[in-house]
């Protein structure tokens, strides 16, 4: 089964500087996706980035990108000049390719908090 | 457009009563996953339903039960209530159940068992 592991409960950053989250997973698939959520307080899960483990080049969505270790098994999110609407729960969660239920994994989370 | 919308926000029950909860998915949207995320953790997977078969359950017993209707619309109902099931339930919903990897989530019901 496959399980995605984040050790970090919680992360401090001050304003404008630069946070990385962890984020680690374990399969025996070839072909899956993986992705960060982030849930503020409001509770609305909202896609941040998505990765596609068949491409090499690590995603980037403006200030937020990826360092996608595929041998690693690792999957660390980077948040460059970090914002104070950047402070919430960050999930990492996986999805494999072929899986028709399209159920994603989750980690127990990483609680962000930005400091201005 | 509208995004995923869930119905109602918040709810409390009794131990041992029934709950239904409703999720609309995002217009064009065929797939729709429940997920129950108890207080401190990450979601976890309850089902998965694509053009109103079920292609997916997770983990949880057979209180929990689902269906999809023809506009594509989802409950979620739970019988015989816990403590433990207290929680925030979430519907995502996605393009097509098979190849496409965005889900795209709702706000919650917040679930609180008494």
């Amino acid at each position: 089964a496959q399980t995605v592991t984040q050790s970090q409960p919680e992360m401090s950053v001050q304003e404008a500087e630069t946070v990385t989250l962890s984020c680690t997973y374990d399969t025996s698939e070839s072909d899956y996706y993986l992705f960060w959520y982030k849930q503020p307080p409001s509770r609305q899960m909202i896609l941040v980035i998505r990765q596609e483990a068949y491409k090499q080049q690590n995603a980037t969505e403006n200030r937020f990108s990826v360092n996608f270790q595929k041998a690693a098994k690792s999957f660390s999110l980077k948040i460059s000049d970090s914002q104070l609407g950047d402070a919430a729960m960050y999930f990492c969660a996986y999805r494999g390719f072929y899986n028709q239920g399209g159920k994603l994994i989750f980690g127990q989370g990483t609680e962000l908090s930005v400091k201005p | 457009d509208a995004g995923v919308t869930q119905s109602p926000t918040h709810l409390i029950k009794t131990r041992g009563q029934h709950v239904t909860l409703r999720c609309s998915p995002i217009s064009g949207h065929k797939s729709v996953s429940w997920y129950q995320q108890v207080l401190g953790q990450g979601p976890q997977f309850i089902f998965q339903y694509y053009e109103k078969e079920e292609r997916g359950r997770g983990n949880f017993p057979d209180r929990f039960s689902a269906r999809q209707f023809p506009n594509y619309s989802s409950e979620l109902n739970v019988n015989a209530l816990l403590l433990g099931d207290s929680a925030l339930y979430l519907c995502a919903s996605s393009l097509a159940g098979l190849t496409s990897y965005e889900q795209y989530f709702g706000p919650g019901t917040r679930l609180t068992v008494t």
